[in-house]
């Protein structure tokens, strides 16, 4: 039973640097969107990919940026990492119907900038 | 920023206590989500509410959503260490397609 599975789960980086963070989703699902979460906060929107095509984007700067592929799965850019960076990245694996948004996440990539 | 405030924002009981969490807003939701977080990990999603005035429960856990979809509440009854947790509402807003995070309420239960 493969629920969302994300990859590396941890990765330290320096400022300048730039990642890549990866997101494999539920078996089905054509949506898959990311958050990142600081300490203390709850996730905030970065991106949401639909079939391949960006569906929503959150206030980050062009710094971030995403792509889903054929098989839906996904990834995450940032460049030019800042300190700031730092935050615990969430892919979320969802389904839409047709009155209600449910979403699945994976265990989540730890990124550390120093 | 935050849209969605949750309350308290942190909470410290003793097992066999209640309590209840709070979600509200200005806005109203299509739908509105409760999850549970450990440290470390992604939130696990615990319910779905989309009606007005819907009640769920969850073993010991009651999730309300408000009549006019902008407010929803999760009581816990006689919790256990095991509860512990960052407890998150996420909703979606009227004509939206993502979720939108409160900034969670941390629950400790002592033993």
């Amino acid at each position: 039973d493969a629920g969302v599975t994300q990859s590396p789960t941890h990765l330290i980086k320096t400022r300048g640097q730039h990642v890549t963070l990866r997101c494999s989703p539920i078996s089905g699902h054509k949506s898959v969107s990311w958050y990142q979460q600081v300490l203390g906060q709850g996730p905030q929107f970065i991106f949401q990919y639909y079939e391949k095509e960006e569906r929503g984007r959150g206030n980050f700067p062009d710094r971030f940026s995403a792509r889903q592929f054929p098989n839906y799965s996904s990834e995450l850019n940032v460049n030019a990492l800042l300190l700031g960076d730092s935050a615990l990245y969430l892919c979320a694996s969802e389904t839409a119907n047709t009155n209600k948004l449910e979403a699945f996440f994976g265990q989540g990539t730890r990124l550390t900038v120093v | 920023t935050q849209l969605l405030e949750q309350s308290p924002q942190f909470l410290s009981i003793q097992e066999g206590e209640n309590l209840t969490v709070y979600c509200n807003s200005s806005s109203v939701f299509s739908s509105l989500q409760w999850y549970r977080q450990e440290p470390g990990e992604g939130p696990v999603l615990l319910v779905t509410v989309v009606t007005g005035g819907e009640v769920k429960k969850l073993k010991r856990l009651t999730f309300q959503f408000g009549d006019a979809r902008k407010d929803s509440s999760l009581h816990i009854t006689a919790a256990q260490p095991g509860d512990t947790g960052l407890y998150l509402c996420a909703g979606v807003w009227e004509y939206g397609n993502k979720l939108v995070f409160g900034a969670g309420t941390i629950l400790r239960v002592k033993s």
